[in-house]
C-alpha cells in the first residue's frame, strides 16, 4: 500500500526567511512524487514532480524539493519566503508498481509567510 | 490553456435533494477523478473513471454515485443529500499514463446542504 505523510498541519515562517513544507512517504517500489498548491477556494496547482533522476527538483515559483530516499522524504523547500506563497501544501505520491492507481494526497500543510 | 471546469463555485441544497455536481475538461484526458476536501483530513477519493462509461470507487464512494457518458464530462451525483456531505469537492483530469504529469484540477465546488 502507498502513503504520504505530511507531519506539519501549519508552518509559519517570516518573509525573506527560507521554508521548508516536510513530506515522507511509503510505497513499495521507486516512487512518482508530487507537490501542489492550493490558494483559498481555488483547486489544486501543480508545483513539481520527482519521477527519476536528479534528486533536486525545481519547480514553479521558485519552489525545489528533495528526494531523499533513505530518509524516505520529499521536502518542499523555497530560500527566500514570500507573502504571496501563503497557501495550503499538499504532497502526493504514487507506487509505478501498483498498477494505474490514483494518486494519494497528504492532509496538507498550511504555510503561513508573515511580513 | 488547459482547463477542468466545474459548473458551480458555491451550490446550497436542502437536505434529502438528489444533487449533481458536474465537470467538464476540455484536455482528451481518459482519466477523472473526484475528491472531496476537508479541513484536517485532507483529499479524500469519491469516485475515479479510466474511460467513458467505466467507473471505479474510491476510498469513500458512499452516499454518491458517479456518471460518464461522455469522455470530457464526469459527473457527482449525491442521491440523498445530507449535512454530512456538506464540504469542498474537487474534480481532476489526467491523461492514461497521467501521474507522469500529475492531475489538473477544477476550481472547485463549496456544497452547503442545510
Amino acid at each position: 500500500a502507498q502513503s504520504v505523510a505530511q507531519p506539519e498541519d501549519q508552518v509559519n515562517v517570516a518573509e525573506g526567511n527560507p521554508l521548508t513544507v516536510k513530506c515522507t512517504y511509503s510505497v513499495s517500489g521507486n516512487p512518482y512524487l508530487f507537490w501542489y498548491v492550493q490558494y483559498p477556494n481555488r483547486g489544486l496547482q501543480f508545483l513539481l514532480k520527482y519521477i527519476t533522476g536528479d534528486n533536486l527538483v525545481k519547480g514553479s515559483y521558485g519552489f525545489e524539493a528533495e528526494f531523499n530516499k533513505s530518509q524516505t522524504s520529499f521536502h518542499l523547500k523555497k530560500p527566500s519566503a514570500l507573502v504571496s506563497d501563503s497557501a495550503l501544501y499538499f504532497c502526493a505520491v504514487r507506487d509505478p508498481l501498483s498498477g494505474n492507481t490514483p494518486l494519494v494526497f497528504g492532509k496538507g500543510t498550511r504555510l503561513s509567510v508573515i511580513a | 490553456d488547459v482547463k477542468v471546469t466545474q459548473s458551480s463555485r458555491y451550490l446550497v441544497k436542502r437536505t434529502g435533494e438528489k444533487v449533481f455536481l458536474e465537470c467538464v475538461q476540455d484536455m482528451d484526458h481518459e482519466n477523472m477523478f473526484w475528491y472531496r476536501q476537508d479541513p484536517g483530513l485532507g483529499l479524500r477519493l469519491i469516485y475515479f473513471s479510466y474511460d467513458v462509461k467505466m467507473k471505479e470507487k474510491g476510498d469513500i464512494p458512499e452516499g454518491y454515485s458517479v456518471s460518464r457518458e461522455k469522455k470530457e464530462r464526469f459527473s457527482l451525483i449525491l442521491e440523498s443529500a445530507s449535512t454530512n456531505q456538506t464540504s469542498m469537492y474537487l474534480c481532476a483530469s489526467s491523461p492514461p499514463t497521467g501521474t507522469l504529469y500529475g492531475y489538473t484540477f477544477g476550481s472547485g465546488t463549496r456544497l452547503t446542504v442545510v
